[in-house]
């Protein structure tokens, strides 16, 4: 089955520690994006890439950065630049065809760091 | 900029009644709607979009959406609702015309009373 595969579920860092978040689809999707949410302000777009190797900044792209090497992957790094870290991490993907092509969503990474 | 507003954090409803869940929105050119739902330490799911011209959208799992253009509005709705359908919505729009990001609203959480 074809769907969007985030590891691990449960990641646990300390304070000052970069930490790669992955992100990996088998729906031949162009397009990918991480979003971060935070109880009671819904998803923030973090980064997204429309194309192999091109990537844009989101709304709160500040201490986090991206790669697009493969179709297939979109890893996220949460750098120690992060001043809170502390949240529930999805990643999601679109086939691109045309603008009504909806988002498909991984089931998530959440990222305690202490 | 294109935004999109959930003007109720939580909405109650008891088993069997009709729902109506709210989104309105504002973006620079044609609008590109979206609901999607979240149980509870899951990525979101797809139920329905936006089609140009449809002022009453039909989706899954029962739900629908309501189109209005003069008020900007989205709002989701269901005839009957059940308590399976207790989860968390949200509504998003695609910025087509600008730098094409897809932007969500803060969740509405929707309980269904038995």
């Amino acid at each position: 089955d074809g769907g969007i595969t985030q590891s691990p579920k449960y990641l646990f860092r300390k304070e000052g520690q970069n930490v790669t978040l992955s992100c990996e689809q088998n729906l031949n999707h162009d397009a990918m994006y991480w979003y971060r949410q935070d109880p009671g302000q819904g998803l923030r777009l973090i980064y997204y890439s429309q194309i192999v190797n091109d990537f844009q900044k989101g709304d709160i792209a500040e201490g986090y950065s991206v790669s697009r090497e493969k179709k297939e992957s979109f890893p996220l790094t949460v750098t120690s630049a992060q001043k809170n870290p502390t949240a529930f991490y999805l990643c999601a993907s679109t086939a691109g065809q045309g603008p009504n092509s909806p988002l498909h969503f991984g089931n998530g990474t959440r990222l305690t760091v202490t | 900029a294109q935004s999109v507003a959930q003007p109720e954090d939580q909405v109650n409803v008891a088993e069997g009644n009709p729902l109506t869940v709210k989104c309105t929105y504002s973006v620079s050119g044609n609008p590109y709607l979206f609901w999607y739902v979240q149980y509870p330490n899951r990525g979101l799911q797809f139920l329905l979009k936006y089609i140009t011209g449809d002022n009453l959208v039909k989706g899954s799992y029962g739900f629908e959406a309501e189109f209005n253009k003069s008020q900007t509005s989205f709002h989701l709705k269901k005839p009957s609702a059940l308590v399976s359908d207790s989860a968390l919505y949200f509504c998003a729009v695609r910025d087509v015309g600008g730098d094409d990001k897809i932007i969500f609203g803060k969740g509405t959480r929707l309980h269904i009373l038995p």
